[in-house]
């Protein structure tokens, strides 16, 4: 089954680090472009941070630039996100999204259900 | 950075009827716009790309068009699992940007 599932997400007090996992299956993980989407509680889609296929470019949001690190293990058919300094603001879902082909569709047909990142003390 | 205005944030439509929803564009993205579906506990479902591909799957009751910069969802007849929240997203350059969501409800 072609799947991405994330794991990591917990609550860490304001300052604190965390690292999200993303692991997918069932596909070709390292031909696929992928990203971090977040949705703070009851808000809207936020894109966090890309990373190319082979982990060559990378992009963030201002917001998160200087305090996460997006990265990749294709070997391991693994995405992480190393957060630090962590703001109340970023509370959220955070999604892992991705797509082979982002150069044609500029849009992501493949996401994972989410893991919670709850900052507060 | 762009900014994606969505409208309306919420309207309410009963199953059979035509809806539209409108992302507008602060400059030109031309047709780097995609379009997504979300049900409440779930992840975002791609809908439509580069402004009107259909995604593979999604029912030929979807469409998406666009006029310079503003950018319309249609859904030509709704049925009962079209009620989600609906999103747009650019493409055209970093920060990749979303709009605010339209949440359609049923009448």
């Amino acid at each position: 089954e072609v799947q991405l599932v994330e794991s990591g997400g917990g609550l860490v007090q304001p300052g604190g680090s965390l690292r999200l996992s993303c692991e997918a299956s069932g596909f070709m993980f390292s031909t696929y472009w992928m990203s971090w989407v977040r949705q703070a509680p009851g808000k809207g889609l936020e894109w966090v941070a890309n990373i190319k296929q082979d982990g060559s470019g990378t992009n963030y949001v201002d917001s998160v630039k200087g305090r996460f690190t997006i990265s990749r293990d294709n070997a391991k058919k693994s995405l992480f996100l190393q957060m630090n300094s962590l703001r109340a603001e970023d509370t959220a879902v955070y999604h892992c999204a991705s797509t082979d082909n982002w150069y044609d569709i500029g849009a992501f047909d493949l996401w994972g259900q989410g893991t919670m990142v709850t900052v507060s003390s | 950075d762009i900014q994606m205005t969505q409208s309306p944030s919420s309207v309410s439509a009963s199953v059979g009827d035509r809806v539209t929803i409108t992302c507008r564009a602060s400059q030109g993205i031309s047709s780097c716009l995609a379009w997504y579906q979300q049900k409440p506990g779930r992840a975002p479902k791609l809908l439509i790309y580069r402004a009107s591909s259909l995604q593979s799957g999604v029912p030929s009751r979807f469409s998406g068009s666009e006029s310079g910069t503003d950018f319309t969802l249609t859904i030509s007849s709704l049925q009962p699992e079209d009620f989600a929240t609906y999103y747009c997203q650019q493409c055209k350059s970093f920060p990749l940007t979303f709009g605010g969501g339209t949440k359609l409800e049923i009448k």
